[in-house]
């Protein structure tokens, strides 16, 4: 079975652009969450998706959106992007979604991006 | 809300020896789940072991256990006879279930060197 995919692995935008990122979950995964990591702020949970509906959010900007589609794919948006938002952004799956916290998350590689 | 503290930004082991990676939450929550992750430079995450907060039974895989203490509200790693594998960043999660969706919230994570 293949893990979850992210692509691209490695981005550079420059200030004021916007990205999107890409996550394939496992097959049959329903359940797609994407956190930020940096050195300074470690791993900070941005939000998460169960059956194309946003489920809950983390304390990001407006300028940080997402959506899954009827695939489970999902994808995630950064709008004006700022120095700030370099870091690697992880995506990780999981089974179900619903009153199952224990499913065990399997996380994709990463997108490294890089704001110049 | 809830916090999770990862005391220890760097731990050392030998080869062969055991070490112990501490982790304490702060949560006014009652069902929860409990995870180490391990983040080795190629940086793809993975679980090595999680705990289920009602169950009183220290989780075990294989070189890997917890030392899980609810009224203290901690969760430690400990690894047995260490191998050089076992470098890597690991980070302690917490994840609940709140307003029909899941969040995680991770430590900052403990970077450990195995000597050879």
């Amino acid at each position: 079975k293949a893990g979850v995919t992210q692509t691209p692995r490695y981005l550079i935008k420059t200030r004021g652009q916007q990205v999107t990122l890409s996550c394939s979950p496992i097959s049959g995964h329903r359940s797609v969450s994407w956190y930020q990591q940096t050195p300074g702020q470690g791993l900070q949970f941005l939000f998460e998706y169960f059956s194309e509906t946003q489920r809950n959010k983390g304390n990001f900007p407006g300028r940080f959106s997402g959506r899954q589609f009827s695939n489970s794919r999902s994808e995630m948006n950064v709008s004006t992007l700022e120095l700030g938002d370099s870091a690697l952004y992880l995506c990780a799956s999981s089974l179900k979604g619903a009153f199952l916290a224990k499913n065990i998350q399997y996380f994709g590689a990463g997108t490294r991006l890089s704001v110049l | 809300a809830q916090t999770v503290t990862q005391s220890q930004p760097e731990m050392s082991v030998q080869e062969a020896e055991t070490v112990t990676l501490s982790c304490t939450y702060d949560t006014s929550e009652s069902d929860y789940y409990l995870f180490w992750y391990k983040q080795p430079p190629s940086r793809q995450m993975i679980l090595v072991i999680r705990q289920e907060a009602y169950k009183q039974q220290n989780a075990t895989e294989n070189r890997f256990s917890v030392n899980f203490q609810k009224a203290a509200k901690s969760f430690s790693l400990k690894i047995s006879d260490s191998q050089l594998g076992d470098a890597a960043m690991y980070f302690c999660a917490y994840r609940s279930e709140r307003a029909g969706g899941f969040k995680t919230i991770f430590g900052a994570g403990t970077r450990l060197f195995v000597k050879a």
